[in-house]
Parts: C-alpha cells; structure tokens; sequence
C-alpha cells in the first residue's frame, strides 16, 4: 500500500536560517510526489510537484525538494525562511483510483514548523 | 488562487442534527473529493467524484454521504452528527485530463459536534 512518513512531528527553526523537511514515500510505480502547505485555518496550498524529468523541483515561495529514487525521498528545502513560513507542511503520494482517471493523495502527518525571530 | 470555496467554515451543533458542508468551485473541473483531517493528523479521502451522477467511497469508511448533481456543486451530508464525527473537513478539486495532477484545497470546515 501507499505510504508518506513525515519523520519530524513539529521544526524549530530561527528566522533566516536554512530548512529541510523530510519526506519518504512508498509508493511500487513512479511516484507522483506534491508538498502542500497550511496555513492555521486554512486549507492546502500547493508548493512544488513531482511528476518527472529534472528531480530538483522549484515552487513557490523560493521553496525546492529533491527527488531521490534510492532513498524514496522527496525531501523539502529553503535557504533561508520567513516569519510568514510558519505553518503546517504535508508531502503527499498522488495515486490513481478506479478507471476513470479520478486520484486521490495520501498524505503525510505533516510537520508543523515554527520560526524563532 | 484556486475559486473552489466551503461553508461553513465552523459549525458547532449538537448531537442527533443534520448537517451539510457546502462545496463549489468555479474552475469547471470534473473530478472533486472530500477529505477528512483530524487536528495534528494527516488528511484522509472519504469520498469522491468523476463527475454529475458519480460518486465514490474514498479509504476512510465514513458516515457521511455526498452528492453531484451539478459539476460545481459537491455537498457532504451527516444525517445525524455525533462527537466523533467532530474533525475539519476539506474539499478539493482537480482538472478534467487522465493522470496525477494537482488537486486544488478549499479553505475547510472544523465541525464541533457536541
């Protein structure tokens, strides 16, 4: 069965330091692999896919992940964060269901960041 | 900004009520799901569409039930609320093409059932 393990429950980190959330799939075809963030009270806001091609992936918000197939890892990163990156982060497997083309994500437990000014 | 948008946003309400979360969105997609997430958890599918007169029972068995009449339109029913059914629930939609592509989140409903 599908599966995203987010290691890290809750990452402190101070205002402009460097970031790095883990994220490790299981997943038996090639991945479709998405970072989603939250923000409190809100819904999911999309930050970087990974469909194929070039496993360095640019999203929004000057955030990147790497794909890394020997270690079933899409892991999230940004060189320097913002007070306004405090949030909640989820990795996410996209995986077809049924015939019609319909999918579904399996998410991660997500790893809620919080940024020290 | 994705236009797919859910009402209420909160709602406390007592045990034994009906209830229905409102899902729209304006983006003409096909394909819509329902999730469910409790606090500190991962999101989990409940439901989903192809599209009108299509739905679906997602991974986690759920009590409630949708449906989809209209493509924009994909509503989520409890006909009788209970304390466990108390979590946040997202709608989210995703474009008409076969294959993986990015779904598109409302902004929720946190149900209280009291």
């Amino acid at each position: 069965a599908q599966s995203v393990t987010q290691p890290d429950i809750h990452i402190t980190v101070s205002e402009g330091a460097s970031l790095e959330l883990r994220c490790n799939y299981s997943y038996g075809a090639t991945p479709y692999l998405f970072w989603y963030v939250q923000s409190p009270g809100q819904g999911l806001q999309l930050l970087l896919k990974y469909f194929s091609g070039d496993t360095l992936v640019q999203g929004i918000k000057g955030f990147e992940a790497e794909f890394k197939r020997s270690q079933s890892s899409f892991n999230l990163r940004k060189p320097s964060v913002h007070w306004s990156d405090a949030a909640e982060y989820f990795c996410a497997v996209g995986v077809v269901v049924g015939i019609q083309g319909a999918q579904k994500l399996v998410f991660g437990q997500g790893t809620r960041l919080t940024i020290n000014p | 900004e994705a236009d797919i948008y859910q009402t209420p946003r909160y709602l406390v309400i007592g045990t034994g009520k009906k209830i229905t979360l409102e899902c729209s969105q304006t983006m003409g997609h096909d394909k819509m799901y329902w999730y469910q997430q409790d606090p500190g958890m991962e999101l989990h599918l409940i439901h989903y569409s192809y599209g009108v007169n299509s739905t679906e029972k997602g991974d986690l068995s759920s009590e409630s039930t949708v449906s989809r009449i209209r493509t924009e339109h994909f509503p989520l029913t409890l006909e009788s609320a209970r304390p466990s059914h108390t979590s946040q629930y997202l709608c989210a939609s995703s474009d008409n093409s076969y294959g993986i592509y990015e779904q598109y989140f409302g902004p929720g409903t946190r149900l209280t059932v009291t």
